[in-house]
């Protein structure tokens, strides 16, 4: 199973958005609303932050919205901070009942 | 609080095997499976199974079948990964994560580095 893509880095300044991309196949986020988000800050374990493309968790704040069209998932922060630069990686469910993880983008705030 | 703590950093030879576990508190162990995700240097994280708590019906990365073994003890809500033959590929941090049929991992361990080096 082939790693979901995402891109390697993006950055924007504190109060903008910006949006991770998520591009699987039919497979897994095409054929499934099971894609979920991670924030994982350095030397950490990784934090839930969407599941189900598009639900928060507990806590998690609102300025974090996932979406999906076809094969590709979208995370979106807006009201960027500080706090929000870490990598972020998405996972989808496949269809051999497996779970397949993006490479990993890294978000720098300006 | 939902808590998943897991055993202490290793350090291994090329060659022989390693187990981690994973203790679980604060839920039901049975109503969630778990999932093993590791996460090499510098790399991203890279799924390598699910263990379900209930049946103990198992599925592993394609890549790792052949020297993975994910089981359970109900009896103390942990969770065990051994993983055999090592080389130096498998140095990484490996963390274990409640999941609901594979499908996401709401709470995360602590992590565990395993070292691999002669």
């Amino acid at each position: 199973q082939s790693a979901l893509t995402q891109p390697a880095s993006v950055s924007g300044s504190p109060g903008q958005s910006i949006t991770i991309s998520c591009t699987g196949t039919s497979s897994d986020v095409g054929g499934y609303n099971y894609v979920s988000w991670y924030q994982q800050h350095p030397g950490k374990a990784p934090k839930l932050m969407i599941y189900d493309v598009s639900n928060r968790p507990s806590g998690v704040s609102n300025r974090f919205s996932g979406s999906k069209s076809g094969n590709t998932a979208s995370l979106t922060i807006s009201g960027l901070q500080a706090e929000d630069e870490a990598d972020y990686y998405c996972s989808s469910y496949t269809s051999s009942s497996t779970l397949n993880f993006g490479g990993g983008t890294k978000l720098t705030v300006l | 609080q939902i808590q998943l703590v897991q055993s202490g950093a290793e350090v291994k030879k090329p060659g022989a095997s390693v187990k981690v576990s994973c203790k679980a508190s604060g839920y039901t162990f049975t109503s969630y499976g778990i999932n093993w995700v590791r996460q090499a240097p510098g790399q991203g994280l890279e799924w390598m199974g699910w263990i379900s708590t209930y049946s103990a019906d198992t599925r592993y990365a394609q890549k790792l079948q052949d020297r993975v073994t994910m089981t359970t003890d109900t009896s103390t809500s942990t969770a065990y990964m051994e993983l055999r033959s090592l080389t130096s590929d498998d140095a990484a941090v490996y963390y274990c994560a409640r999941s609901i049929a594979a499908r996401r991992c709401d709470y995360w361990g602590q992590g565990t580095l395993v070292t691999v080096s002669s």
